[in-house]
């Protein structure tokens, strides 16, 4: 059965503190990995799509990156505006979406 | 700016009564989705459709009903036999392309509570 699987459920940094977060994933045919940022009370936002291991992708303070079993979301010398849940989820070969749980950032000034 | 909307903000249900959650897209999107969001669990997926006049069950479609006649809107109906409502409802929505280059676009909740 295909599935995602996020940790830490929570991360509280130091503004500064750089940290990654992952995403493991079981899929049968992987067509792609979504990275979401979301912020209390609203919906998920696109970050990242990552298709094949190897492949990364970078936007300010957030990299993500890909193997065969999982995603890590590094992020550099965080702020306390990147603060939020942060969701990935995986499409598979039947364009069925799966989603993690999330990881719940806190950044303190 | 296209986007999805999404109304109410926040709802309250009585027991016993069926409340309807708007959903509306402006992005020419053939695809909708609603999802339920709870603590601790990730999206789960309640009714999708991908046309007009046609849509599928989702994972947990038990107590819930949608209706889709027109391409931008997909209204969800939380009816009474839904025992445990109380939850964030995300509406979302993609095109075949989008589907494999950014996934959903998502609109930004109703937060049902039973009162």
């Amino acid at each position: 059965e295909d599935q995602v699987t996020q940790s830490p459920e929570a991360l509280r940094l130091q503004e500064g503190e750089s940290s990654s977060l992952n995403c493991s994933y079981t899929v049968s045919g992987l067509r792609g990995l979504f990275w979401y940022r979301q912020d209390p009370g609203k919906g998920p936002e696109f970050l990242f799509t990552l298709y094949s291991a190897g492949e990364e992708k970078e936007k300010e303070r957030l990299k993500a990156t890909l193997t065969k079993k999982e995603s890590f979301l590094h992020i550099t010398a965080p702020k306390p505006e990147d603060s939020a849940t942060y969701l990935c989820a995986v499409n598979n070969a039947g364009n069925q979406f799966y989603f993690g749980t999330g990881t719940s950032l806190t950044v303190i000034p | 700016d296209g986007g999805i909307t999404q109304s109410p903000k926040y709802l309250f249900r009585k027991e016993g009564q069926n409340v309807t959650l708007s959903c509306e897209q402006n992005l020419n999107h053939d695809a909708m989705y609603w999802y339920r969001q709870d603590p601790g669990q990730g999206l789960r997926l309640i009714y999708y459709s991908q046309i007009v006049n046609d849509f599928q069950k989702g994972d947990i479609a038990e107590g819930y009903s949608v209706s889709r006649e027109k391409k931008e809107s997909f209204p969800l109906t939380v009816t009474s036999a839904q025992k445990n409502p109380t939850a964030f409802y995300l509406c979302a929505s993609t095109s075949a392309r989008g589907l494999f280059f950014y996934g959903y676009t998502f609109g930004s909740g109703t937060r049902l509570t039973v009162v």
